[in-house]
């Protein structure tokens, strides 16, 4: 089946760090979404994108919708510990697809 | 206000034996939805009910089967299951069911692990 591609797999930074991280896919999307996925929990919606181009933030996180609809990025400023998780992006033109996800591991 | 519940959370099986995950919600959704997450492949869409009464396929329906039991309840069964089938599995619901350039926001249950031996 269609998946997205995510980079990358695995980040490990120190906190205060700046992330960055990245879905791909050969089909273009309507929306494009990043959710957020805590152990042991389901995933949460972060922050949803309805437009080519657009930039949305969401507190320390800011996502862009592509323009060519074909990709989405999400920057994550200044991490702190509990920013640990998997994070999914997600697409969706008639139904919606996860990308393979993000482990983000944050050191003091 | 508990949004979407699952039971149980944990589950071993043996090949072969049968189980039925259950899935509710209290948010008057219409739409829920039945994803199994496994390591390095994202979450993917084993079935959904649009409506109350409606039940569809989705990516990977094989083995399983689904009951959307009144508005509130939809639950997933395996028949017979097989390693294969050791996964997470995850409900959701939405107001109503995404379609074309519109998106609605899924609500996700906190996840039943499932091992089958």
């Amino acid at each position: 089946g269609q998946q997205l591609n995510q980079s990358p797999q695995s980040m490990f930074i120190q906190e205060g760090e700046d992330v960055s991280m990245n879905c791909t896919s050969s089909s273009i999307f309507n929306t494009w979404l990043w959710y957020k996925q805590d152990p042991g929990e389901g995933p949460v919606l972060l922050i949803a994108l309805y437009k080519a181009g657009e930039l949305t933030s969401n507190g320390r996180l800011t996502a862009q919708f592509g323009i060519t609809r074909k990709d989405s990025f999400l920057n994550i400023s200044a991490s702190i510990p509990s920013d640990v998780g998997i994070y999914f992006c997600a697409g969706q033109l008639h139904k919606l697809i996860f990308g393979t996800g993000t482990r983000l591991q944050v050191f003091p | 206000n508990a949004g979407v519940t699952q039971t149980p959370k944990f589950q071993v099986l043996k090949t072969g034996q049968s189980m039925t995950l259950q899935c509710a919600q209290d948010m008057n959704h219409n739409s829920m939805y039945w994803y199994r997450q496994d390591p390095g492949m994202g979450l993917r869409l084993i079935y959904y009910s649009a409506s109350e009464g409606t039940t569809d396929k989705g990516e990977v329906p094989n083995g399983y089967n689904v009951s959307r039991l009144n508005k509130r309840e939809f639950s997933l069964r395996l028949e017979s299951a097989a390693p294969s089938q050791t996964s997470v599995y995850f409900c959701a619901s939405s107001e109503i069911l995404a379609s074309g350039s519109s998106y609605n926001e899924q609500f996700f249950g906190p996840g039943t692990r499932l091992t089958v031996l």
